[in-house]
Order: C-alpha cells, then structure tokens, then sequence
C-alpha cells in the first residue's frame, strides 16, 4: 500500500524553529514528487510548495517563498517542512501528499495524515 | 483569495444530483486536468476526481467529472448523507508551475 505518515503534533512559541516530517512507503520514493500543502483554521487548501526526492530540486508558491525550507532525504524516504522563525500566523493543520504524473495528466495521491503546528506565546 | 473559483455551499436531499463548478484560467485549467478533493471533518483530502473525468479505484461512480475551455464541473448523483464534506478542485498550473486549488465548497445534505 503506498501511504504516506506524517509527523506528530507540534506546540511551539513565536521565533522558534520546527521541522516536520513525511515517510513515503510502498513505492520508489525517489520516483515522484512530494508536494505541501497548508490548510490555516476553518479554511481551505493553499499550495506550499514542492521537491523532487531524486535531486533535491525544490519550487514553492510565491506566498511562501523565503518563509518556509522544504527538503528530501530519498535514503530514508522522508521530505521535510521547516520553519526557522515561527509566527502565530503559521497556526495551521500541514499536509504532505505525492505528486504523480503520466503524460499531461498529474494528480495528487495520497496525502498524508496531517500535522497540526499550533504557534501560542 | 483562491487562484481557482468555486461556490463556497452547495446543498440538495437525499437522492438528488448536486454539481459544482470550478473557474479557472488559460495556465491553468485552460491548459491541464483537473483534479477533485473530498475533505471529510477533520480528515485530510481524499482524491475523488483526476484527469478531468477518472475515478481512482474505490470511488463511487456516483461522483463524476467534467471539464469545458477554463471550467470544471463535479457532479454528485444519489446524493448521500455521507457526502456531506468540502470539496476541493485543484490543478496545475503552468505559469506557477505549481499547484492551485479552489477555496473550497461545503457541500450540506438536508
């Protein structure tokens, strides 16, 4: 089965620093692209960004740009979200999901579980 | 606000066809599939909808897809009360070359 299992819960300050994981199984990691996405309090899907676990290669939405590292370890069939200075702002439900393409037809399947990162002085 | 146009509530009783569309652009809909997303509360989205008109295995043929020029439809036949859920379309963009999705429809069954 491929899924795709997500780190735990977070409970941060403001200024501080997060990392939050996602471990791909049941298929070749390196093959697909992981994408993630952020879903703030009773809102919708808002695309973060995006990285191919072969080479690294990242490419994020204009929103987020310089405000969040998005990374991939294929040897441990894990892509990484990341913040260096947490703001309350940042309160908000994290998903990870794999990016699948055959020819012109890309979707996105399966997501993972969710992170919960909750920034409260 | 979202790249993607969707109503934000749609509504109908049991047993009815329900759609809901989707707008979007030339880079994006207008150039690619589209695809839909069922989020049940406090679930992630699951993947109802790709290529425009394919179900992954395991989704109900009562939900299907339609796509025409820079717009996309999900109709919903045989409404249930387990469809009660938001639902997203989402597509890739090719001057973003990323992502983007619609803000989301609260689908209600009475």
């Amino acid at each position: 089965e491929v899924q795709l299992v997500q780190s735990g819960s977070e409970v941060k300050k403001p200024g501080e620093s997060v990392k939050i994981s996602c471990k791909g199984s049941g298929y070749s990691f390196a093959s697909n692209w992981i994408g993630w996405v952020r879903q703030m309090p009773g809102k919708g899907l808002e695309w973060m960004g995006i990285v191919n676990p072969a080479d690294s290669s990242t490419r994020y939405s204009p929103s987020f740009q310089g405000q969040v590292t998005i990374s991939a370890d294929k040897s441990i069939s894990t892509s990484y979200l990341q913040w260096s200075t947490l703001k309350a702002s940042d309160t908000a439900i994290y998903y990870c999901v794999r990016h699948n393409r055959l020819d012109l037809t890309r979707w996105l399947d399966p997501w993972g579980q969710g992170t919960l990162v909750t920034v409260s002085s | 606000q979202s790249v993607l146009t969707q109503p934000p509530s749609a509504s109908g009783t049991p047993g009815q066809r329900v759609t809901i569309s989707c707008s979007g652009s030339r880079s994006d809909i207008g150039s690619n599939t589209v695809n839909w997303f069922q989020q049940l509360p406090g679930t992630a989205p699951k993947l109802l909808i790709y290529g425009d008109n394919q179900r992954p295995s395991g989704v109900s043929d009562r939900f299907s897809g339609s796509k025409s020029g820079t717009s996309a439809s999900l109709a919903i036949s045989g409404l249930q009360s387990e469809d009660e859920a938001d639902y997203y379309c989402a597509s890739w963009d090719d001057s973003l070359y990323g992502w983007v999705f619609g803000g989301g429809t609260k689908l209600t069954v009475l």
